[in-house]
C-alpha cells in the first residue's frame, strides 16, 4: 500500500499560518492526495484533496510539489477550533480509490 | 441533508459473540467504507461497498464482514468477537464514482468487548 510520512505532532499559534507537510513519495500517477482532520470524539471531516495543481477552498489550502512526492495543507490563519489531527492520504487509483491513513500530525493551537 | 448516520453508538459486547453495525449513507451516496480505529493502529480501511457490490478489502480476518443493501445502507459483521476487536468502528459515504469525492464520515460506534 501506497504510504505517506508526517511529523507526529506541531504546535501553532492563533492567527497565524500553519504550514503541515506530507511525503508520499510512492504515489502514482493517477492517485490523488486528500486531506482529513479529526476533532476529538468525532469522526474524521474531509478538508480538500487534489492531483496536480495547488488547490484552495474556504478551509485551506494544498500545495503539491512538481514532482508530487510531496505535499503541504496550509491553514491560513489557525483558530482554536483548527486544534486536531490531520491526516495526508492518498486515494488508490488501482484499488478503486480506498483510503488508506496513515499516523496523522496532531495539531495544537496555542491563544 | 442528513449527516451519516451510525448506530448503535455505544456498544459493550462479550469474547466470542457477534455483533451487527449499520451506517446509513447520505441520501443518494452509493458507496460505503468501514474503518477500524484503534489507539496502537490507528485508522484502518476494512472494506468499500458500491451498488451493493464489495469494491475492495483491507487486510482483516474473515471474522470480519459486511453487506450493502439496495437503499445503500451498509453493515457490518464482527463473529467470534475477540477482545482486540475493541475500537471506534467509522463509516463513510461518498458518491463514489469517481476518486475525487470527498467521503463523509459519521461518528462511529464504539464498540467494547469485554
Amino acid at each position: 500500500d501506497a504510504k505517506t510520512t508526517q511529523p507526529n505532532s506541531m504546535e501553532s499559534n492563533e492567527e497565524e499560518p500553519v504550514h503541515l507537510p506530507c511525503n508520499h513519495s510512492t504515489i502514482s500517477g493517477t492517485d490523488y492526495i486528500h486531506w482529513y482532520r479529526q476533532l476529538p470524539s468525532q469522526g474524521p471531516e474531509y478538508v480538500i484533496h487534489g492531483l496536480t495543481s495547488n488547490v484552495n477552498n474556504r478551509m485551506a489550502s494544498l500545495a503539491i510539489a512538481e514532482d508530487r512526492k510531496s505535499s503541504t495543507l496550509i491553514l491560513h490563519r489557525a483558530t482554536l477550533r483548527d486544534a486536531a489531527v490531520y491526516y495526508c492520504i492518498l486515494s488508490l487509483h488501482n484499488q478503486g480509490g480506498k483510503l488508506i491513513f496513515g499516523q496523522g500530525t496532531e495539531l495544537s493551537v496555542k491563544p | 441533508k442528513a449527516g451519516v448516520t451510525q448506530t448503535p453508538r455505544y456498544l459493550i459486547k462479550t469474547r466470542g459473540q457477534q455483533v451487527t453495525l449499520s451506517c446509513s449513507p447520505i441520501s443518494g451516496h452509493r458507496s460505503v467504507s468501514w474503518y477500524q480505529q484503534t489507539p496502537g493502529q490507528g485508522l484502518q480501511f476494512l472494506f468499500e461497498y458500491f451498488s451493493e457490490t464489495q469494491r475492495n478489502k483491507g487486510n482483516f480476518p474473515g471474522r470480519f464482514s459486511g453487506r450493502q443493501f439496495s437503499n445503500s445502507r451498509s453493515e457490518m459483521n464482527v463473529s467470534t468477537l475477540e477482545l482486540g476487536d475493541s475500537a471506534l468502528y467509522l463509516c463513510a459515504s461518498s458518491l463514489g464514482r469517481e476518486l475525487n469525492t470527498e467521503a463523509f464520515f459519521g461518528q462511529g460506534t464504539r464498540l467494547t468487548v469485554v
